[in-house]
């Protein structure tokens, strides 16, 4: 089953602006991921938080986490049509081994 | 390339015949898991293997799936008696994990997955 709501679930922008993409979730979970699955490829890991980060960065993706309010949010800044891609949020709960995704957000970068 | 790889890529068969996919893992993870994808959805977890042994199948598994990883290296998931909801792309993944607890980076890493279309 799917673990929760991913907002909005379509964006388009233009290209050197940010994207933002929110998640939320139901469970008490170990850590938190995202990532990108662009048109008829595999998923690739882009940031992995756990439950006791707030905000982690890596290169433009900054990813917050609000275990208060069950939700994270992925920020892309100066997106590049490369970007283009349907991005996933994927939880593991405490005391589980897998992974339980979101419904996705696609993500269209304008030129 | 050293990354975890599946075939067949496509796959179209006849609804009642039985299909076969397989995966072979990153050569250093022992954890394998399967999840199936519908369009316009996110993945859904299937079942996965630490070494050899099946620890977790979703009740998305039914009977006429299962799933093996005789060896602790590759995994085959076979259908039996495909059905057209079986239409899908069918994804492996592999990590590294320890016992019961989460090693602390497990992300996981996908193949290109399986597309199944059944008739």
């Amino acid at each position: 089953s799917q673990q929760g709501e991913e907002d909005p679930q379509a964006l388009s922008i233009q290209e050197g602006e940010n994207a933002t993409m929110n998640c939320s979730y139901k469970t008490s979970i170990n850590n938190l991921q995202w990532y990108r699955q662009n048109s008829g490829r595999g998923l690739v890991h882009l940031i992995l938080i756990r439950s006791n980060e707030r905000e982690k960065h890596s290169g433009r993706l900054r990813v917050t986490l609000d275990t208060s309010k069950k939700s994270s949010s992925l920020l892309i800044t100066a997106s590049r049509a490369a970007d283009t891609a349907s991005y996933f949020c994927a939880t593991v709960d405490q005391g589980a081994q897998k992974l339980v995704f979101g419904q996705g957000t696609r993500l269209t970068i304008n030129p | 390339d050293t990354g975890v790889s599946q075939n067949p890529r496509h796959k179209i068969t006849k609804r009642g015949q039985n299909v076969t996919f397989r995966c072979d893992p990153i050569s250093e993870h022992n954890r394998l898991y399967w999840y199936r994808q519908t369009l316009g959805q996110g993945p859904e977890f299937l079942t996965y293997f630490q070494n050899e042994a099946q620890l977790e199948k979703s009740r998305l598994l039914s009977d006429r799936f299962s799933a093996e990883r005789p060896k602790g290296s590759f995994s085959t998931l076979e259908i039996q008696r495909t059905e057209q909801g079986d239409s899908a792309m069918y994804l492996c993944a592999s990590t590294w994990g320890t016992g019961g607890n989460i090693f602390p980076r497990n992300e996981q890493f996908f193949g290109p997955g399986t597309r199944l279309t059944v008739l």
